[in-house]
Formats: structure tokens, C-alpha cells, sequence
């Protein structure tokens, strides 16, 4: 079966650290475009980061600096170290599988169930 | 970055009934050397993630049932529901993945009425 699962959130204090791992099946992660997206309770989406199939990462602005995006292909798994974390990056992170055709960007066509993330003290 | 604004922010229809959902991007998401429009819509159902729905503004994802479409060009998109069903009360979200950063619209709640 074709899934995503996501693992490692949890309640984190302000400036804290956190190492959230998306588990991949039925399919290669590294052959992908790979991105986390995020949404804050009760809001929308906001996408995090991506890792193109060579290798390539990328950032949204409100990130950079402080999250970095890395896979292993031995383990098929996806991660995002996120470090320096403040209140407004509470949400439940989702890890998606990105389709790019004929463009330079991407949709994205697989998700997982996602993993909440609390920043508070 | 291109901001995208969906209307209305919630739409209460009744069961049977059409539904109409729009977006609309502040850039062109139109390739003019393909003549597509880089748009896609999601679906999500409380507690779950988001669900693809259709992409290139028109194109329905495999699976997805055919009283779902999308239509529109340039800046103005349309989600069309064209019999709401009970299963259909969900948030939707256009996309735009035209360019870098993708960037999502803040969501319609759609319910029955």
C-alpha cells in the first residue's frame, strides 16, 4: 500500500528542539519532490519545505534558517529537524508527496495523517 | 509570492443542491506555452489530511467522483460540486503550483443546510 506516516511531534517548549520522521511505503522517496506542509489548529495550509529527487532543498520564508529537511534512502523516510522553535509554529505537520509536470512547481497528490506539534512553556 | 483568495469562507447548500466554490490568484497561473492553468483543489474532511481532487484547474485526480469539477483560466477558478452529497461537508483549498513558493488559498467550509 502507497502511504505516508508521519512521527515525533509533541509538546516542545519555546526555542526548543524537535525531529519529526515521515515513514514512506510502496513507494521511493528519494525518486520524489518531497515537501512538509503545516496547519495551526483551526487554520489553513502553509507549506514548510521541500527536497527535490536530487537532492535540492528549500525553505518558506517563516522556516529558514531554523528547519532543515533531509531524507534516508536506505529507510525510505523523510525528515524535519526544526530547531529554535517559537509559539506560531504549533500545528499538525503534514508530510506529501509533490507532482511536478511540465512546471517548476508542484502539487501534491499524497499525504500522511500528519503529527501535531505544541510549542508552549 | 501569489497570494490566493478563496469566496466565500463558508457556503451552506442543501443536500442535492449545487455548490460553487472560487478562487482567485493575485498572478496569472496560466502557461501560455501549454495553455494549462496551474491550479489544484483539495478536499478535507475533519481530522484528516487533505485529499487531492483535481489539478491543472480541470483535471479530476483518479477516484475522484465526476460531480466534482473545476473550471476558470487565468486569475478565476471555480470548484463545482454539481449534486451535494452528505459526504461532501469538508473545507476546500485551491492551490496554485504555477510557481515557487506554492501557496494555498484560506479554505471554504462547506456544510448542509
Amino acid at each position: 500500500e502507497v502511504q505516508l506516516v508521519e512521527s515525533g511531534g509533541g509538546l516542545v517548549q519555546p526555542g526548543g528542539s524537535l525531529r519529526l520522521s515521515c515513514a514512506a511505503s510502496g513507494f521511493t522517496v528519494s525518486s520524489n519532490y518531497m515537501s512538509w506542509v503545516r496547519q495551526a489548529p483551526g487554520k489553513g495550509l502553509e507549506w514548510v519545505s521541500v527536497i527535490y529527487s536530487g537532492g535540492d532543498t528549500y525553505y518558506a520564508d517563516s522556516v529558514k534558517g531554523r528547519f532543515t529537511i533531509s531524507r534516508d534512502n536506505s529507510k525510505n523516510t523523510l525528515y524535519l529537524q526544526m530547531n529554535s522553535l517559537r509559539a506560531e509554529d504549533t500545528a499538525v505537520y503534514y508530510c506529501a508527496r509533490d507532482v511536478l509536470i511540465w512546471s517548476s512547481a508542484w502539487y501534491f497528490d499524497l499525504w500522511g495523517r500528519g503529527t501535531l506539534v505544541t510549542v508552549s512553556s | 509570492d501569489i497570494v490566493m483568495t478563496q469566496s466565500p469562507d463558508s457556503l451552506a447548500v442543501s443536500l442535492g443542491e449545487r455548490a460553487t466554490i472560487n478562487c482567485k490568484s493575485s498572478q496569472s497561473v496560466l502557461y501560455s506555452s501549454n495553455n494549462k492553468n496551474y491550479l489544484a483543489w483539495y478536499q478535507q474532511k475533519p481530522g484528516q489530511p487533505p485529499k487531492l481532487l483535481i489539478y491543472w484547474a480541470s483535471t479530476r485526480e483518479s477516484g475522484v467522483p465526476d460531480r466534482f469539477s473545476g473550471s476558470g483560466s487565468g486569475t478565476d477558478f471555480t470548484l463545482t460540486i454539481s449534486s451535494l452529497q452528505a459526504e461532501d461537508v469538508a473545507v476546500y483549498y485551491c492551490q496554485q503550483h504555477y510557481t515557487t513558493p506554492v501557496t494555498f488559498g484560506q479554505g471554504t467550509r462547506l456544510e448542509i443546510k
